[in-house]
């Protein structure tokens, strides 16, 4: 079967970290381009970041320098490394391949 | 980067309405547009790829069209399950600020 399961979400202080995991299953991210969004509670999609099969990488101006997107090809496994968190990241993350989305994982950031 | 600009973000409407929902992109992004449909507590669920092709399994009432810095996507008749928020995507990049389509 062909799904996408996030975890690594949780609550964390301002100025902190969390890395997010996003295990596939039914095919292969390093194959394919692999992304990140996000939905603060209440308000709409935000794209946060997008790894191509190549490994080029882009972020959104909103993260750009704290997140980094990564994958592990012996897991198969695509991540998100977020350092220098705020109380605006605070969001459920989901991870995306086409039409293949997550369930998602939710980030608190609050003192 | 490219902002995506979407129109109305709420619209009202009653079961076997046409309603249409324009995207607008600061500069063009050829054909490279995704629609994707919102319900509450599920992840979103991609209708429209390459701005005019239909997903598979996703049914012949709901179309899209438009290139360049324009897009629009169309349901010719509105059924109860499509109350739902509607997001405009440019490929691998930014999203609409969505469209919440509500029962009038």
């Amino acid at each position: 079967e062909v799904q996408l399961v996030e975890s690594g979400g949780g609550l964390v202080q301002p100025g902190g970290s969390l890395r997010l995991s996003c295990a596939a299953s039914g095919f292969t991210v390093s194959d394919k381009y692999m992304s990140w969004v996000r939905q603060a509670p209440g308000k709409g999609l935000e794209w946060v970041s997008v790894i191509y099969s190549g490994g080029n990488t882009y972020y959104a101006d909103s993260v750009k320098g704290r997140f980094t997107i990564s994958r592990d090809n012996s897991n198969n496994t695509l991540y998100l490394q977020m350092n220098s968190l705020r109380a605006e990241d605070t969001a459920l993350y989901y991870c995306a391949q086409d039409v293949i989305w997550g369930q998602g994982t939710m980030v608190t950031v609050s003192s | 980067d490219i902002q995506m600009t979407q129109s109305p973000s709420t619209l009202s409407a009653s079961v076997g309405d046409r309603v249409t929902i324009t995207c607008r992109a600061r500069q063009s992004i050829s054909n490279w547009l995704a629609w994707y449909q919102q319900k509450p507590g599920k992840a979103p669920k991609l209708l429209i790829y390459k701005a005019s092709s239909l997903e598979s399994g996703v049914p012949s009432r709901f179309s899209g069209s438009g290139s360049g810095t324009e897009f629009t996507l169309t349901i010719s008749s509105l059924q109860p399950d499509d109350f739902a928020t509607y997001y405009c995507q440019q490929y691998n990049r930014y999203f609409g600020g969505g469209t919440k389509v509500e029962i009038k």
